[in-house]
């Protein structure tokens, strides 16, 4: 099956510096990879997500850039914020709509120092 | 996006005991999911739940431990039975809508389960 690693598993920077998160896959079919974000005691919640068919994809401060040859996704948090502190998890998965299941990164503890 | 709604939102059981978690979604989806989340950690599927047919367990959990139910296509159950402390753990449902522009799982609330 689809192995999902994510590094690092740490970071902290300061308020205003970019951060940057980095998975790598194994399964060379999934074409699917959203990132979470889980703030402490809450559900995670989809922030920004890719499909195969692009290489970047970017949401006001946020983007995630995708490269199939290598099998790694990053996730981009320009200009940080200390409500940006959490943890984020990448994920993989054939599929976006097809029901097939969604495999996880260990998750990156995002702090944002002010 | 997708609502759902999971309740208890947490529990505090006995050992030898067993909890029905319950996830309601405002629409229907095809499939949903379990997952178990200890803290600081990330998630781990426990089934998948399609509407109509017997869930399908991921390796390391089994239907006695965790039957689960999908009467309807908005509607799940899981249920961890003859509880131990080592389930003591977060159990989050999701689903996945799959509607034109909104792709990514909703995730319930979760319960946060103790066992004593």
């Amino acid at each position: 099956g689809e192995n999902v690693e994510q590094h690092p598993s740490t970071l902290s920077v300061q308020e205003g510096d970019s951060a940057v998160i980095k998975c790598t896959y194994s399964d060379s079919a999934s074409n699917y990879f959203p990132w979470y974000k889980q703030e402490l005691g809450k559900r995670p919640q989809l922030i920004i997500d890719i499909r195969s068919n692009v290489g970047e994809k970017k949401d006001q401060r946020i983007a995630v850039t995708l490269n199939k040859t290598a099998k790694h996704f990053s996730l981009h948090i320009t200009e940080t914020q200390p409500e940006d502190s959490a943890v984020y998890f990448c994920a993989a998965s054939i599929g976006w709509n097809t029901g097939n299941q969604f495999y996880f990164g260990t998750g990156t503890s995002l702090t944002v120092i002010p | 996006s997708a609502v759902i709604s999971q309740k208890p939102s947490r529990d505090i059981c006995q050992r030898g005991t067993s909890l029905t978690i319950q996830c309601q979604v405002d629409s229907q989806v095809t499939m949903m999911f379990w997952y178990r989340q200890q803290p600081g950690q990330s998630l781990t599927l426990i089934a998948t739940a399609n509407q109509g047919s017997e869930a399908t367990y991921e390796s390391g959990f089994v239907i006695d431990k965790f039957p689960i139910s999908r009467p309807n296509l908005t509607f799940s159950t899981l249920t961890v039975s003859n509880m131990s402390p080592e389930d003591s753990s977060i159990y989050l449902c999701s689903a996945s809508p799959g509607r034109v522009g909104n792709y990514g799982y909703t995730f319930g609330s979760g319960t946060r389960l103790t066992v004593v």
